[in-house]
């Protein structure tokens, strides 16, 4: 089933922090951070597996609660690059298919 | 280190015509993806291979799509006949062995039934 992220869309200014919160129906073993820009691939930013880990990149870190079913990604100090759709693909065992959410839209306004 | 490719980038053709699509996986990447990606919506997984075996074809509408990967390395899509409904964005990702499933995508081929 698919997971269901929020908000659809969000529009920042430089500097601004955003969440885009990804939620799932199922049991999870991992989530996945994507982030496509238009007409380009989409590109991965980071995995989380079961055990509540956050990870970091660069100014972009995610959280995974394995429990709720929940992952967020935050993003603090937004630039102009970070614009994009943002994508988490959920997997329900190791090795298993990712099923994507329907995305997230980031506008970051100079 | 190369990138996922694919060709055509872009292809318009007419209802009931066929179309075929390509991907050249990473280099060693065993696993290979093609997925179906609606305007505004995430991707969808068509079918996943395994060298040159299927491992999930179940939300591949085999009536009209098709897809091989003969040689365990580039991967073709086929169309025949296409759909008005067809129009999407057709993305191949692939995977190596035991990389914690982190696929990577090429840029996809964008193709509009008129």
């Amino acid at each position: 089933q698919q997971p269901v992220q929020s908000p659809q869309a969000v529009i920042l200014r430089e500097g601004e922090d955003a969440v885009i919160n990804c939620s799932s129906s199922k049991a999870l073993y991992s989530v996945h951070w994507y982030r496509q820009k238009h007409g380009e691939a989409p590109v991965f930013l980071m995995i989380l597996l079961k055990g509540g880990e956050q990870k970091g990149h660069e100014k972009i870190s995610a959280s995974f609660n394995e429990k709720k079913q929940q992952s967020s990604l935050y993003l603090t100090a937004s630039q102009l690059s970070y614009s994009g759709t943002y994508f988490c693909g959920t997997g329900g065992s190791q090795g298993g298919k990712l099923i994507f959410g329907q995305g997230t839209e980031l506008s970051v306004k100079p | 280190e190369a990138g996922v490719a694919q060709s055509p980038r872009y292809k318009i053709i007419e209802k009931r015509q066929s179309v075929a699509f390509w991907c050249n996986p990473i280099s060693g990447h065993a696993t290979l993806y093609w997925y179906q990606q609606i305007l505004g919506q995430g991707p969808k997984l068509l079918i996943q291979f395994q060298n040159n075996g299927v491992v999930d074809d179940s939300q591949l509408p085999k009536d009209r799509f098709s897809a091989e990967r003969l040689k365990g390395v580039d991967s073709t899509l086929k169309i025949q006949p296409a759909k008005l409904e067809d129009s999407a964005v057709y993305l191949c990702a692939s995977k190596q062995e035991g990389a914690k499933n982190i696929q990577y995508f090429g840029a996809g081929t964008r193709l509009s039934v008129l």
